[in-house]
């Protein structure tokens, strides 16, 4: 049981470029979400997934966009990547959508140069 | 607003110097408060969730309690491996988790 999977670990973009984020989970669960983390802040929710088709803006969803691929498969795009984008990125899965313990990836560390 | 506090910002204990860490919260309807273990370069681990006022959750050297306003993770006598960042974070509505920025806890052997 790998959990929550994320690729790449690492990333370094210059201002402009593209990049998308995979996330996979292998534990059946139907919600998954994307985090960034950023020093003195806790984490902040950019996206959601409440169920297999479905996405909805978190927190902070200004210049990124998400497909649910399939039940296990949410992925995070940055269309055109900024200085402000610099942060750790973590996905994230529950079972349900209310009160549900999250699990978490490993990370993204992407620096924006 | 929605808000979660946690104190202190760092803590550093002499293994076996037991204490607590504090997560305080002024939110709108508490649906459950979940604590997470943060280690450097990692995603969080999940370990407890509380749903309502005098509830506690117990693991190896960690308790976690709740009040209406605040929650304790008690450390009882720490180890250097219970050295990490420990994250409080609170559910006030569907999909929207609050997070708290965490407590650095340092044991020293």
């Amino acid at each position: 049981n790998a959990g929550v999977t994320q690729t790449p670990k690492f990333q370094v973009l210059k201002t402009g470029q593209s990049m998308t984020l995979q996330c996979a989970q292998d534990m059946n669960h139907n919600s998954m979400y994307w985090y960034r983390q950023d020093p003195g802040m806790g984490l902040r929710l950019i996206y959601y997934s409440a169920s297999e088709g479905t996405t909805d803006k978190g927190e902070v969803p200004n210049g990124y966009n998400v497909s649910r691929l399939n039940k296990r498969e949410f992925s995070l795009r940055l269309e055109s990547a900024a200085p402000s984008q610099t942060s750790v990125y973590f996905c994230a899965s529950s079972s349900g959508t209310s009160a549900y313990e999250q699990y978490f990836g490993p990370g993204t560390r992407l620096t924006v140069t | 607003e929605d808000q979660v506090t946690q104190s202190p910002e760092a803590l550093r204990l002499q293994e076996g110097e037991s204490s607590s860490l504090n997560c305080s919260y002024t939110v709108s309807g508490l649906r459950g408060l979940f604590w997470y273990r943060q280690d450097p370069g990692k995603g969080p681990e999940f370990l407890f969730t509380l749903y309502s006022a005098g509830e506690e959750k117990e693991k190896e050297r960690l308790k976690a309690t709740l009040t209406k306003k605040e929650s304790f993770l008690h450390i009882t006598a720490p180890k250097p491996e219970d050295s990490a960042t420990y994250l409080c974070a609170v559910d006030v509505a569907t999909n929207k988790l609050i997070f708290g920025t965490g407590t650095l806890l340092a044991v020293q052997p």
